[in-house]
C-alpha cells in the first residue's frame, strides 16, 4: 500500500497558477501510475491527467490540455500538478491517486488526503 | 466518447443488500475494466472494486462487482449493509479512443 501526502490548502487569484505536490511512501514510486483527480464543491470526480514516473511522459484529459502540467521527481518520490490561468470554476479539492496503468487500463488503489484550492479575487 | 450513468441515489436498510448500476452509453461495457470508488462525507475516495470484480486488500467481501453485457452495465453489490457503508459511490472506466478517463456521476447510498 502506498501512502500519499499532499501539500496544504491554497488561495489563488484568478489568472494565476497553483502547484500541488504529492509525496509517496511505502511503494515503488517509479512504476506506479500517478493521476490527479479533482472535485468541485458538491460535484463528482474529474480526471485531469497522470504520469508514470519511470516513463516520465504525462498524458492529460482533453479538457485540461494546455493548462495543466504533471511532473514527477523520482529522487524525492513526489508528483506535482500545476494548473495555470486559474478561474473561479477551478475551486475544488485536488486529489492525487496511485495505481496501475497498462494497455487500456488505468485505475488507482491509493489516494491522497486532498488539497483544497480556492480561486478568488 | 462514452458516458457512464449511475442512479443519483439509492437507499436500503441495515443488513439488506443493495446494487448500484453503472450503464455505458456506447461501446461494450466489457471493452474496458470498471472500477468502483467509495467516498464518505468529508473524506478522500477509496477503492472498493477494480478490474470489474477485484477487491483491494482490506475491503470486505460484502462488496462485489460484476458486468452484464446484455444491459451494457456494471454493478456494485453491497450485502449485509452497515451504516458505515453510507457514502457516495463512483464507477470509472477508460476510453480507449481518446485515452481519457470516464467517471460516472456518482450514487449517494443512504443506509437507514
Amino acid at each position: 500500500q502506498v501512502q500519499l501526502v499532499q501539500s496544504g490548502a491554497e488561495v489563488k487569484k484568478p489568472g494565476s497558477s497553483v502547484k500541488v505536490s504529492c509525496k509517496a511512501s511505502g511503494g515503488t514510486f517509479s512504476s506506479y501510475a500517478i493521476s490527479w483527480v479533482r472535485q468541485a464543491p458538491g460535484q463528482g470526480l474529474e480526471w485531469m491527467g497522470g504520469i508514470i514516473p519511470i516513463f516520465g511522459t504525462a498524458n492529460y484529459a482533453q479538457k485540461f490540455q494546455g493548462r495543466v502540467t504533471i511532473t514527477a521527481d523520482e529522487s524525492t518520490s513526489t508528483a506535482y500538478m500545476e494548473l495555470s490561468s486559474l478561474r473561479s470554476e477551478d475551486t475544488a479539492v485536488y486529489y492525487c491517486a496511485s495505481g496501475h496503468s497498462y494497455g487500456d487500463v488505468l485505475f488507482w488503489l491509493d489516494w491522497g488526503q486532498g488539497t483544497l484550492v480556492t480561486v478568488s479575487s | 466518447n462514452f458516458m457512464l450513468t449511475q442512479p443519483h441515489s439509492v437507499s436500503e436498510s441495515p443488513g439488506k443488500t443493495v446494487t448500484i448500476s453503472c450503464t455505458r452509453s456506447s461501446g461494450s461495457i466489457a471493452s474496458n475494466y470498471v472500477q468502483w470508488y467509495q467516498q464518505r462525507p468529508g473524506s478522500s475516495p477509496t477503492t472498493v472494486i477494480y478490474e470489474d470484480n477485484q477487491r483491494p486488500s482490506g475491503v470486505p467481501d460484502r462488496f462485489s462487482g460484476s458486468i452484464d453485457s446484455s444491459s451494457n452495465s456494471a454493478s456494485l453489490t453491497i450485502s449485509g449493509l452497515k451504516t458505515e457503508d453510507e457514502a457516495d459511490y463512483y464507477c470509472q472506466s477508460y476510453d480507449s479512443s481518446n485515452r481519457d478517463v470516464v467517471f460516472g456521476g456518482g450514487t449517494k447510498l443512504t443506509v437507514l
